[in-house]
């Protein structure tokens, strides 16, 4: 089945515990992007990789990091939480085709992340 | 800027009911895509339907139908005889032509179908 899969799906952990969500898709699509989304706040970019080891800030990166060492896994790391980051987290993937056809994300479960 | 709008924050119908959820969007450029996602209260963003800037068709999928004009930079879905399962929070985005990576989100209509 093709699928964005995200682990934890639910994770409280306290606050400078370096922590890591990890994401991967078996779609080989070249795309991928972190969301995090917050009540009032809507959906809010935090890093993308266009492909392996090309990676770019979104909207909001600040206390965020990301690797793309392979193509199917897009890790998103937390080196010292605060509470500020508690949020519900996405990861996405997505491809084009060779016209240009943007397929849109396919989107992982998610993870609530709770820093306390 | 592009920008997307969903200024329904809220919609509550009685089930069977038809239901529209608007959406405006902003954008400077003449290709672009759209798109709608469902996010049902387990939380799951699910993709619905992608429209690209040059097919002003309107598309039918079941009781799902997105009427899509540009003259007044819309992207409305309509669901026909509404049913509890529908309730959820809908999204519009907007993704820019050359960086797919950048998609432009709504805020968010929450649909809440009563029985």
């Amino acid at each position: 089945e093709a699928q964005v899969t995200q682990n934890p799906r639910y994770l409280i952990t306290v606050t400078g515990k370096k922590l890591t969500v990890t994401c991967s898709q078996n779609m080989n699509h070249e795309y991928m992007s972190w969301y995090r989304q917050d009540p009032g706040l809507g959906l809010r970019q935090i890093y993308y990789s266009m492909n392996v080891e090309v990676t770019d800030k979104g909207d909001v990166p600040e206390g965020y990091k990301v690797s793309r060492k392979e193509k199917r896994n897009f890790p998103l790391i937390l080196e010292s939480p605060s509470p500020n980051q508690t949020s519900l987290y996405f990861c996405a993937s997505s491809y084009r085709d060779g016209w240009g056809t943007n397929y849109g994300y396919t989107f992982g479960s998610g993870t609530r992340l709770t820093v306390v | 800027a592009q920008k997307v709008t969903q200024a329904q924050t809220e919609i509550s119908v009685v089930e069977k009911e038809d239901v529209t959820l608007d959406c405006v969007y902003e954008t400077r450029d003449t290709t672009y895509y759209l798109f709608w996602y469902k996010q049902p209260p387990s939380g799951e963003l699910v993709f619905l339907i992608r429209r690209n800037s040059f097919d002003e068709q309107n598309e039918i999928s079941g009781r799902y139908s997105w009427n899509f004009q540009k003259s007044t930079s819309s992207f409305n879905f309509t669901i026909t005889a509404s049913q509890v399962v529908d309730s959820a929070v809908y999204f519009c985005a907007l993704s820019e032509p050359y960086n797919f990576n950048k998609f432009y989100f709504g805020s968010g209509t929450k649909l809440n179908v009563k029985p």
